[in-house]
């Protein structure tokens, strides 16, 4: 079956201009995740749901980032008032479940955010 | 929170040769997964495997959780190998899943 989509890949954006990033997980995945990934380094924790509910937003790095997941598949990653620092790859994950043997993690292909 | 070390963080290999990259890990844990990012950027599960021996063509992987350290087994190298492997480790339970990666091994493998 199809894996885990993310739209757009790549997203140029000014300074100061808000963006959402959209994460389409493999269909039946109950956990969704997001991560950030700097160039040369492994990605970092952001939020994570289970069906619509966010469980986890400790790694959201301020209060510009939020997320959401309102029907429990589909999730969006806005950040408001872009700043340079917010530059990086931004992935998406899912599994079948949040505990056991579902735990497994798939990845997207990632979004490449740059903020000039 | 768990610190997860890889070594080496470089790797330049002839095709052909084999390795063995490692991880180790601070604490326990019940999630362990190893990724290849490829140079498109595609992060590639290869392994889920918080204990135990798991084999899948020319890589192996070995995880002992008692000791806090993974390994992985790249046999007879080929150039479609080279990228970065990712060790990531996860405690599920509780309030979160995430998945805690490490700096991640550079392998480059010259024809």
């Amino acid at each position: 079956g199809a894996g885990v989509s993310q739209s757009p890949r790549y997203k140029v954006t000014k300074r100061g201009q808000d963006v959402a990033l959209r994460c389409d997980p493999i269909s039946g995945h109950v956990s969704l995740y997001w991560y950030r990934q700097a160039l040369g380094q492994g990605p970092e924790f952001l939020t994570y749901f289970n069906y619509e509910a966010q469980q986890d937003k400790s790694g959201l790095p301020n209060d510009r980032f939020s997320a959401e997941r309102p029907e429990g598949s589909i999730s969006t990653l806005t950040i408001q008032r872009t700043e340079q620092r917010d530059s990086a790859m931004y992935r998406c994950a899912s599994s079948l479940w949040g505990s056991g043997t579902g735990y497994e993690q798939y990845f997207g292909p990632g979004t490449r955010l740059t903020v000039t | 929170g768990i610190q997860v070390e890889q070594s080496p963080p470089d790797l330049i290999l002839q095709e052909g040769a084999n390795s063995t990259l490692r991880c180790n890990f601070s604490d326990s844990v019940n999630n362990l997964q190893w990724f290849h990012q490829n140079p498109w950027g595609q992060l590639i599960n290869l392994f889920y495997i918080p204990s135990g021996t798991k084999q899948n063509g020319r890589l192996s992987a070995t995880t002992v959780a008692t000791e806090r350290y993974s390994l992985l087994y790249i046999s007879s190298s080929q150039t479609t190998d080279s990228g970065v492997y990712f060790c990531a480790v996860g405690r599920y339970g509780g309030a979160t899943n995430k998945l805690i990666f490490g700096t991640g091994t550079l392998l480059a493998v010259q024809p």
